[in-house]
């Protein structure tokens, strides 16, 4: 079965850091490039970050370019985000998701929910 | 990167259709043959229903159809079911490998 597992959410400070994963399986993970989407509560999605297959291509929203840091590990079949400076409004339930087929999102994960608060 | 605009509310009685538009610029919508719709009910992960516009994965049926036009894509779900009552969300390509998605819309089934 495909499936994406997250973890690594939790409560964290202002200013804080956290790095989440999502662990794949079901699939060749190192064939298809991987992103991390978020949606804050009683929002709607965002796209976050997008690495490609072999990790040599990297984009990240506006919104979090310079804190965030994306990266994968193909042996381990494991992607990441690291999460730095964090701020309020980076509470959000996040997502690793797919891109099975042709720039559309085929698998995701069931979500880890990150929530930035004193 | 600005939000693609839906509107925040659809609804339609079981049996009838509803469509629900999603608005951008011709940098993602109006660019790109690549607009996505996904369904989601709270809690679960979201579900693909339509990719490059107006195409079906395995499994979706055809009751969700897709279109678009200029700037401005849109979801068709026809014969409406209880089952269809979610959130859903528009998405497109906004080059340069960079994503961009809608502030969703509730469906709301009478």
């Amino acid at each position: 079965e495909v499936q994406l597992v997250e973890s690594g959410g939790g409560l964290v400070q202002p200013g804080g850091s956290l790095r989440l994963s999502c662990a794949a399986s079901g699939f060749t993970f190192s064939s298809y490039a991987m992103h991390w989407v978020r949606q804050v509560p009683g929002k709607g999605l965002a796209w976050v970050s997008r690495i490609s297959n072999d990790g040599s291509s990297i984009t990240y929203a506006d919104s979090v370019k310079g804190r965030f840091t994306i990266s994968r590990d193909n042996a381990k079949n494991t992607l990441y985000l690291q999460m730095n400076s964090l701020r309020a409004e980076d509470t959000a339930v996040y997502y690793c998701a797919r891109p099975g087929l042709r720039f559309a999102f085929d698998v995701w994960g069931q979500g880890t929910m990150v929530t930035v608060s004193s | 990167q600005s939000a693609l605009t839906q509107p925040p509310s659809a609804s339609g009685s079981p049996g009838q259709s509803v469509t629900i538009s999603c608005t951008g610029t011709s940098s993602d919508v109006g660019g790109y043959n690549y607009v996505s719709w996904y369904q989601h009910h709270p809690g679960r992960a979201p579900k693909l229903m339509i990719y490059e516009v107006s195409k079906r994965p395995s499994g979706v049926p055809d009751r969700f159809s897709g279109s678009k036009s200029g700037n401005t894509a849109s979801l068709t779900v026809s014969g409406l079911q209880a089952e269809d009552e979610a959130d859903y969300y528009c998405s497109s390509y906004a080059g340069s490998y960079n994503w961009v998605f809608g502030a969703g819309t509730k469906l709301t089934v009478l």
